[in-house]
């Protein structure tokens, strides 16, 4: 079974300029999320998607970050524009069902941002 | 709200030591436990995890036990391997206010790494 794939591995941009990213998730998951993990730090998540509807964005700094998933497969994050503190990895994720309590998350290898 | 604080690392060991990573959380309700474990250049991958409390979850030759009465879900190993070298995160689900989904949250994570 294939994983979680995203895409860029890695991305260098100067500040003020925008990125985005692509994330593919494992087929048949309904539920995929996106998590910033910062240098020292565990990942914070940012936006929880249900098919393709948004669950959870309360943690997005919307002024600037955004997500959609059409179609209820891909997702993009968009960072516009960006700031020397976005620096971090960019984790995406997926499950196969609506949140439960006990559903266990499969995680991409990441993007990792470095914005100067 | 939720958090988990797990020790601050890094941990360096020998081959065969015998390896904690303690792990405290807060959380309402009734969480379900999880230890992730990320490999360099990698993303997250679940190592254990537990439900309910007095659960112990194992794998790999890890294990940890929910602990209730102390909110806890120590990381054990009786014999690292220089291949265990990697990062640690504690983590836990739980139900949270004001959102009808359940919200993963991270430990910082610990740095161990085993020498030959």
């Amino acid at each position: 079974e294939a994983g979680v794939a995203q895409s860029p591995r890695y991305k260098i941009i100067e500040k003020r300029q925008s990125v985005a990213f692509w994330c593919n998730p494992i087929s048949g998951h309904a539920t995929l999320y996106w998590y910033q993990q910062i240098l020292g730090q565990g990942p914070k998540l940012l936006i929880q998607f249900q098919n393709n509807g948004v669950v959870d964005d309360s943690q997005l700094p919307k002024d600037r970050f955004s997500a959609e998933r059409l179609k209820g497969v891909d997702s993009t994050l968009k960072i516009q524009p960006a700031k020397l503190e976005d620096s971090a990895v960019y984790l995406c994720a997926s499950s196969l069902a609506p949140g439960g309590h006990q559903e266990t998350q499969y995680f991409g290898p990441g993007t990792r941002l470095l914005v100067l | 709200g939720n958090s988990v604080t797990q020790m601050e690392g890094p941990v360096t060991l020998s081959e065969e030591a015998f390896l904690t990573i303690n792990c405290t959380y807060t959380a309402t309700g009734y969480p379900s436990l999880f230890w992730y474990v990320q490999y360099p250049g990698e993303g997250l991958q679940l190592l254990l995890k537990a439900t309910k409390a007095d659960d112990k979850g194992s794998n790999k030759g890890f294990e940890a036990t929910y602990r209730k009465e102390t909110t806890s879900f120590h990381l054990e190993k009786g014999s690292v391997q220089v291949s265990d070298s990697a990062v640690y995160f504690c983590a836990l689900r739980s139900f949270y206010s004001g959102g009808s989904n359940y919200k993963l949250t991270f430990g910082k994570g610990t740095l161990l790494t085993v020498n030959p």
